[in-house]
């Protein structure tokens, strides 16, 4: 079962255009990932957020994150056609089973 | 340090085979674990094996199992196999456990066995 619900599912930009996506899930988190994935290739691991923390910048990735809302959002700043990929947020629960868990993805495509 | 290795890249196998995954993660990580990808169902946890123990394992029937050895190295296998079971099986591996709090739980995945079920 899906835990985390990306949206858009599928998001067109020019290069050099700002990207924001956004995740929602539902139960309580540990901490929450974001992944790129290249066409059905293995997932490449992005940026990690706590469930303490609000917002972390790495490069042109900026990530937030609200747990009152159980939401986060991805923003890739100054987009190049090298981003264009499936991108997934993931969450792991809190308590003893833990594991992590994936949403659908969006499908980013940026058009040089 | 060398990334996360899988074997076999791509397999075809027929209903009713079982078949073996697996997974070298990278030196000095202790969590593996496994994942399948399908266009219909997403990415979905299967397990998580830490110091050769199973932790924790997703909704997958029992057909699906694996185990890890002491070098940290894991295998999965799944046996009477279904069409269904044609996928993208992902394994990943970090230094701690997830939800360790050690904030060494990021997980790295490997390229993936693309397995088709004929």
């Amino acid at each position: 079962s899906q835990q985390g619900e990306e949206d858009p599912q599928a998001l067109s930009i020019q290069e050099g255009e700002n990207a924001t996506m956004n995740c929602s899930y539902k139960t309580s988190i540990n901490n929450l990932q974001w992944y790129r994935q290249n066409s059905g290739r293995g997932l490449v691991h992005l940026i990690l957020i706590r469930s303490n923390e609000r917002e972390k910048h790495s490069g042109r990735l900026r990530v937030t994150l609200d747990t009152s809302k159980k939401s986060s959002s991805l923003l890739i700043t100054a987009s190049r056609a090298a981003d264009t990929a499936s991108y997934f947020c993931a969450t792991v629960n809190t308590g003893a089973n833990s594991k992590l868990t994936f949403g659908k993805g969006i499908t980013l495509s940026v058009r040089p | 340090k060398a990334g996360v290795t899988q074997t076999p890249r791509y397999l075809i196998k027929t209903r009713g085979q079982q078949v073996t995954l697996s997974c070298s993660p990278i030196s000095g990580h202790r969590s593996v674990s496994w994942y399948q990808q399908t266009p219909g169902q997403g990415l979905q946890f299967l397990f998580e094996y830490f110091s050769e123990t199973q932790r924790n394992k997703g909704n997958f029937p029992g057909r699906f199992s694996g185990r890890q050895f002491s070098n940290s190295r894991s295998e999965m296998n799944v046996s009477t196999l279904e069409l269904g079971d044609s996928a993208l099986y992902l394994c990943a591996s970090s230094f701690s456990a997830l939800t360790s709090g050690s904030r060494r739980e990021t997980q790295y995945f490997g390229p993936g066995t693309r397995l088709l079920v004929l």
